[in-house]
């Protein structure tokens, strides 16, 4: 059974950091692209960022650039999101999910169950 | 464009068919994928493809695409279909995802 589980979420000062964590279990890690979604209170939801199968490409949203790093560790099926120079705009459920790229049809196929980020004082 | 636009808000009656649709220029490009999202709950794919259902989405759910629109249909809507829905695809560079805004299905 394919599972996604996020963690690290939590309530930190604007201008602050926090690293979001994703263990992958039951499909193998290392043959899939990964992305983070985001949904703010109330909102839609947001893709991220995405990252390819050995971690030599990434992709991110233009209001995350340069202050996101999506990062992964195929031996240990994890993924990861450190987030810097936090804003109250970030604050969201960030769900990590497992991407599908085959052609002309892409989606996500499994997704996590999310972890809050509040960013406030 | 990088954008992909819905209705914010549609209703069905029980047991009626409803049309979600979903606009944008990726979706010349490529196929929308929609998403079921209840209050409190992760996402859940619904349609991907051309129009292909996950294992344990129920046929009442179908898709299809049409120039730069693609449509999620329900077809004999249950109350268990109440729930917000999302379309999304690569956009236009290939590189990024982009969502629709969602829609709120209401079944009366």
């Amino acid at each position: 059974e394919v599972q996604l589980v996020e963690s690290g979420g939590g309530l930190v000062q604007p201008g602050g950091s926090l690293r979001l964590s994703c263990a992958a279990s039951g499909f193998t890690f290392i043959n899939y692209w990964m992305s983070w979604v985001r949904q703010a209170p109330g909102k839609g939801l947001e893709w991220v960022a995405n990252i390819n199968q050995v971690g030599s490409e990434e992709y991110y949203v233009d209001s995350v650039k340069g202050r996101f790093t999506i990062s992964r560790d195929n031996a240990k099926n994890s993924l990861w999101l450190q987030m810097n120079s936090l804003r109250g705009e970030d604050t969201a459920v960030y769900y990590c999910a497992r991407d599908r790229i085959l052609g002309a049809t892409t989606f996500q196929d499994y997704w996590g169950q999310g972890t809050l980020v509040t960013v406030s004082s | 464009s990088s954008e992909l636009t819905q209705d914010p808000a549609v209703s069905v009656a029980l047991g009626q068919t409803v049309r979600i649709t979903c606009q944008g220029d990726s979706l010349r490009s490529y196929y929308a994928s929609w998403y079921q999202q209840k209050p409190g709950q992760a996402p859940v794919l619904v349609i991907y493809g051309k129009n292909n259902r996950p294992s344990g989405i129920p046929d009442r759910f179908s898709g299809s695409s049409s120039g730069n629109t693609a449509s999620l249909t329900i077809t004999g809507s249950q109350a268990e279909d109440a729930a917000d829905y999302y379309c999304n695809s690569r956009d236009s560079s290939g590189n990024h995802w982009v969502f629709g805004g969602g829609t709120k299905l209401t079944v009366l």
